[in-house]
């Protein structure tokens, strides 16, 4: 596609359920990010891909928070056990390379509610 | 954890005037990149400014980075309606090997009236 593709684009999960963000990137882009924004906030860096290897996850919460992308493209996020807290705007992004002046671009972010 | 802040938190002005946010950050950097986020959408990005310039131009956005004092300034001129959106600054870590985990600011919403 064009852009970044999320899916659910909304989500209202029960505390307790688990669930599982979808994100396809902009083909062949190499980096693969996620990131959480609270209301209000700015995005805070969760995980990050290279390809199929993730190189970078010191900032998921706690380990009740998985992502993958098993052959470098799509990547899902997967929150075990949801909690009130995990209330927020889960946004994906990719980057044609690695290496910090190459623009990211954004996906439009799965709003997640837990009641 | 917030890389630094953006000053105000909030901006309301008319069309047609000019709108200034100020961002700082904590660390030294390689470059410093601001985006733009409309209501429900996702980033987009607008300018990536490099530790040796001072100031860089894109259509009506003019940025500056004064790296001695660790702060960053973005100015729309001509503001429009549509500039009405939350703007981050943000900047990725120095390290190489780093790729672009980029940190947020705490961004400013600007409202631009008619």
């Amino acid at each position: 596609g064009a852009g970044v593709s999320q899916s659910p684009r909304y989500k209202v999960a029960k505390r307790g359920q688990d669930v599982a963000l979808r994100c396809d990137p902009i083909s062949g882009h190499v980096s693969l990010f996620w990131y959480q924004q609270a209301l209000g906030q700015g995005p805070e860096f969760l995980t990050y891909f290279q390809n199929e290897a993730q190189l970078d996850k010191s900032g998921l919460p706690s380990d009740r928070f998985f992502a993958e992308r098993p052959e470098g493209s799509v990547s899902t996020l997967k929150i075990q056990r949801t909690q009130q807290e995990d209330s927020a705007v889960y946004l994906c992004a990719s980057s044609p390379r690695s290496g910090s002046g190459n623009t990211i671009y954004f996906g439009e972010g799965s709003w997640l509610t837990v009641v | 954890s917030q890389q630094g802040e953006e000053d105000p938190q909030a901006l309301s002005i008319q069309e047609g005037e000019n709108a200034t946010m100020n961002c700082s950050y904590k660390t030294s950097i390689n470059n410093l990149q601001w985006y733009r986020q409309n209501s429900g959408r996702g980033l987009v990005h607008l300018i990536l400014i490099r530790s040796n310039e001072r100031e860089k131009h894109s259509g009506r956005l003019r940025v500056t980075l004064d790296t001695s004092k660790k702060s960053s300034s973005l100015l729309i001129t001509a503001s429009r309606a549509a500039d009405t959106a939350s703007y981050f600054c943000a900047t990725p870590p120095i390290l190489t090997g780093g790729g672009n985990k980029l940190t947020f600011g705490t961004g400013t919403q600007l409202k631009v009236e008619l």
